[in-house]
């Protein structure tokens, strides 16, 4: 399995105040990536970084941002939680395999606001 | 734009029964395709990959697909469905431009004794 651990599992958060997430891994790829995941909708893309201090924007990014200083580390934060970003959020890694890529997820973090 | 459909939100087969779930997609060019499948409380584990080549793939825990090009299809089947079968799955397509993935809304299985 790709070590990849996202931290915490769980969380509940009020209306506004800020959180972070943590995505770290130890395979030294370098495609991170940080998706929602909500009924009805699949997995959406939130931002995906190519490299340290190297990220782009995803089909959902509003009221989110990200950094990644190092290499094994791809943080999410939201600057102030509103109650539609209550979901379950997964990180994934890219193995490019040079032939092509393929993505590993983390186990997910529950997050709840109110 | 990509896109991923996956006609079907729930499917409910018999144990035993074979099993087809659909999917389609959306890209000017040739993909990267995946089925990943999601169990309760997990994250997604990767069930096959098509790159290129022959275009049945086989995958973990008895699963292949095939993509057929003129279909803009990749669906994914198994001759007999068994009870630890029943999950999420969710199929995928990776843009070779920027490396991003777009997943299909999910087609949840049930499967009945």
């Amino acid at each position: 399995d790709a070590g990849i651990t996202q931290s915490p599992r769980h969380k509940v958060t009020e209306t506004g105040t800020p959180v972070t997430l943590r995505c770290h891994q130890t395979e030294n790829h370098r495609y991170m990536y940080w998706y929602r995941q909500d009924p009805g909708h699949g997995l959406r893309l939130i931002h995906y970084s190519y490299g340290v201090k190297d990220t782009d924007k995803g089909e959902v990014s509003d009221g989110y941002s990200v950094s990644r200083s190092k290499t094994e580390d791809f943080l999410l934060t939201l600057e102030s939680a509103t109650s539609s970003q209550t979901s379950v959020y997964f990180c994934a890694i890219e193995d490019t395999a040079g032939r092509g890529t393929e993505a590993f997820f983390g186990q997910g973090t529950r997050l709840t606001v109110v | 734009a990509q896109s991923v459909t996956q006609p079907d939100i729930h499917i409910t087969v018999s144990e035993g029964a074979s099993l087809e779930l659909r999917c389609n997609y959306s890209y000017g060019a040739t993909p990267y395709l995946f089925w990943y499948v999601q169990s309760p409380g997990q994250g997604l584990q990767l069930l096959l990959k098509y790159f290129s080549g022959d275009t049945l793939v086989q995958g973990i825990k008895g699963f292949e697909a095939e993509f057929k090009r003129s279909q803009s299809s990749f669906n994914l089947r198994k001759p007999s469905v068994h009870w630890s079968d029943a999950a999420e799955y969710f199929c995928a397509v990776g843009v070779r431009t920027g490396n991003q993935f777009y997943f299909g809304t999910g087609t949840s299985l049930t499967v009945i004794p």
